[in-house]
């Protein structure tokens, strides 16, 4: 099962555009790239999924290189509600998803 | 259509007690996953069910705790016994048709268990 790696804690302004990135060396060929956005006290929640190059959707867009060995999650103009932790997890398969501890982004004023 | 339910919230037992979880999917949703998450920590697969049938319980601890969905009603996580250890956050989720990827799956809000 691949495994991530993705800075513990980023700081950004609002306005900005965030970009954060994982690591998945061993990504296998069927593996999927997904984020899950998490607030605190809360269940984690779907932002978005790739397999290579790039999706956008209306939360945010992902890039992914050829070589599929890393991806970046993009959110555009950050607001404070923005602050959250968020996954980046691949697999191929829901339950077999390894949830590392993610990335905390801290959006200040 | 509600999103996944799980009650209660917020849980108190006393060591030694047992704790029932309970975890409405998503209308329509056959596929239930259980994880624990604990502070700063990431999920933990626990169990991955669909209506009737454990698909994978390989994250469960052998003793204490078990799992069911049954054809009628929510999926339960139960928790015999349970001891200062056990004290998590234990989140559900359900996806469609299928475990697999492009199915997203959905989150419920999270049944916080602390054990005195």
């Amino acid at each position: 099962l691949a495994k991530t790696t993705q800075p513990i804690s980023m700081d950004s302004y609002e306005g900005q555009e965030v970009n954060i990135t994982c690591s998945h060396n061993n990504i296998a060929t069927n593996d999927y790239i997904t984020w899950y956005q998490q607030f605190p006290s809360q269940g984690p929640r779907f932002i978005i999924q790739g397999y290579k190059t790039k999706v956008t959707n209306e939360v945010a867009s992902l890039f992914i290189p050829a070589d599929r060995k890393s991806s970046t999650l993009s959110l555009p103009r950050v607001s404070l509600s923005d602050t959250a932790v968020y996954y980046c997890l691949v697999g191929d398969s829901n339950y077999q998803l390894i949830w590392g501890a993610g990335t905390k982004l801290i959006i200040k004023p | 259509n509600a999103g996944v339910m799980q009650n209660p919230r917020h849980l108190v037992r006393r060591r030694g007690q047992e704790a029932r979880l309970r975890c409405s999917p998503m209308k329509g949703h056959s596929h239930v996953y259980w994880y624990r998450q604990l502070p700063e920590e990431g999920l933990k697969f626990m169990v991955y069910l669909q209506k009737e049938n454990i698909i994978d319980e390989s994250g469960m601890p052998k003793e204490r705790f078990s799992a069911e969905f049954p054809k009628e009603g929510p999926s339960i996580l139960r928790i015999q016994q349970v001891v200062r250890g056990d004290s998590a956050a234990y989140f559900c989720a359900s996806s469609p048709l299928s475990d697999r990827v492009g199915t997203e799956a959905f989150f419920g809000q999270g049944t916080r268990l602390t054990v005195v």
